[in-house]
């Protein structure tokens, strides 16, 4: 089947304005996660959702960054009141099992991220 | 906190050349050590999974293997093809599945 979805790829907005982000996770996929990679950075780990419960938020930068999770399917990262350090490219990955397999951990697989510009 | 550094930073091979790269890392318990590519403009592809110490995966001119402490993705007789930053990133044995990466390697290879 097709693999993770996101949308816009390329999003500029205004210092000030909020965006919304949006990933669509592979079916099926259970535990979804966002990341993200600023210019030449590895990638930093955001939120992390076990269908639509979100056990780790640790990775949120601050309280304008806020995401959901619906149907234990599509996810959605906002960010409000955007600044320019939050120019970044925002990669969502999904994976089948929360707890991973007997064999141990279940890989990540990933889409091709959200350009965001704030300029 | 668990830790994972590549190195090196980049890496430049003429085609042919043979080579390793580096992952190395610290955390309390490891579920599963993971090898991914990344284009640019494109998000991290999955290569390989690794277990256990001991444990060696391969595909293609790429061969990852694991000790302890590391993991290395050896590449042999790469191709201008083969260029890419590579990602080395652990999975914990912790109540969820959290993943950390390294900030990779960025490899170029010269025809």
């Amino acid at each position: 089947g097709a693999g993770v979805s996101q949308s816009p790829s390329n999003k500029v907005t205004e210092k000030g304005k909020d965006v919304e982000l949006r990933c669509d996770p592979i079916s099926g996929h259970t535990a979804l996660y966002w990341y993200r990679q600023s210019l030449g950075q590895g990638l930093e780990f955001l939120i992390y959702f076990q269908g639509n419960s979100a056990p780790d938020k640790s990775g949120l930068p601050s309280d304008r960054f806020s995401a959901e999770r619906t149907g234990g399917s599509v996810s959605t990262l906002t960010i409000q009141r955007t600044q320019q350090e939050d120019s970044a490219v925002y990669l969502c990955a999904s994976s089948p099992r929360g707890g991973g397999t007997n064999l141990g951990g279940s890989p990540l697989h990933f889409g091709n991220g959200t350009r965001l510009t704030v300029t | 906190e668990d830790q994972v550094t590549q190195s090196p930073e980049a890496l430049r091979l003429q085609e042919g050349e043979s080579s390793s790269l580096n992952c190395s890392y610290t955390v309390s318990g490891l579920r599963g050590l993971f090898w991914y590519r990344q284009d640019p403009g494109k998000g991290p592809e999955f290569l390989f999974t690794l277990y256990s110490a001991g444990e060696e995966k391969e595909k293609e001119r790429l061969k990852a293997t694991l000790t302890k402490k590391e993991s290395f993705l050896h590449i042999t007789a790469p191709k201008p093809e083969d260029s890419a930053t590579y990602l080395c990133a652990v999975q914990v044995k912790r109540g969820y599945q959290k993943v950390t990466f390294g900030t990779g390697t960025k490899l170029q290879v010269i025809p």
